[in-house]
């Protein structure tokens, strides 16, 4: 149980390209949804949390008119990174938790290539 | 600075051998997961700990939660190559907070 998909897992496109990556949660309701971004053999650094019908919360540094984030339903939310450059370049991964204190189930990543 | 401080950064060691990986913090948790990676995956949780004390075994994986909920460990008995990977350890505050992981290689 508790399988999260995220998708594409790979995208290579050009700069000024915008990108839409999704999340969904195939076995239970994520109340809540998790963006993250993480740079080659580094931890995961928590870009924003989105619970369903809500704005997202962005962290501290992180652009919400960069990176769009919606969660419509209780098992799908999408990230947008809009008007996407080279510096944009890294793996981007989603998770997912049916509720707080619940444990948080992460899909496979999305690694995003810009040109 | 780290909430989480994980320790160490990077081991190599060869199968057959013991390992012990450590989170620690000055921070309370309501509770802690660890989480392994393989590259271009994303994390798997292995385990949560949520009672300080509370000692968890995951066949050759020991994890160890402190007593005050501050500082984990996770110990691996007899490592094999497929044990190679990043762990990463995550305190809940309740947002959880990613340790900098270990990055794990077990040579044949």
């Amino acid at each position: 149980g508790a399988v999260v998909s995220q998708h594409p897992s790979r995208v290579i496109c050009k700069s000024g390209t915008s990108v839409k990556i999704e999340c969904r949660s195939l076995d239970f309701q994520a109340t809540t949804m998790f963006w993250y971004r993480q740079f080659p053999k580094q931890s995961l650094m928590l870009m924003a949390t989105s619970n369903e019908g809500s704005k997202a919360t962005y962290e501290q540094g992180v652009e919400k008119d960069k990176f769009l984030i919606n969660h419509a339903s209780l098992t799908l939310s999408t990230l947008t990174v809009a008007s996407a450059h080279p510096e944009d370049s890294s793996f981007y991964i989603c998770s997912a938790s049916s509720g707080p204190g619940q444990p948080q189930h992460f899909g496979d990543g999305t690694r995003l290539s810009i040109l | 600075t780290q909430l989480l401080e994980q320790s160490p950064q990077f081991l190599s060691i060869q199968e057959g051998e013991n390992l012990t990986v450590y989170c620690n913090s000055s921070s309370v948790f309501s509770s802690l997961q660890w989480y392994r990676q393989e590259p271009g995956e994303g994390p798997v949780l292995l385990v949560t700990v949520v009672t300080g004390g509370e000692v968890k075994k995951l066949k050759r994986l020991t994890f160890q939660f402190g007593d005050a909920r501050k500082d984990s460990s996770l110990h691996i008995t007899a490592a094999q190559p497929g044990d190679t990977g990043l762990y990463l350890c995550a305190g809940a505050v309740p947002k959880l907070v990613f340790g900098a992981g270990t990055i794990l290689r077990v040579k044949s």
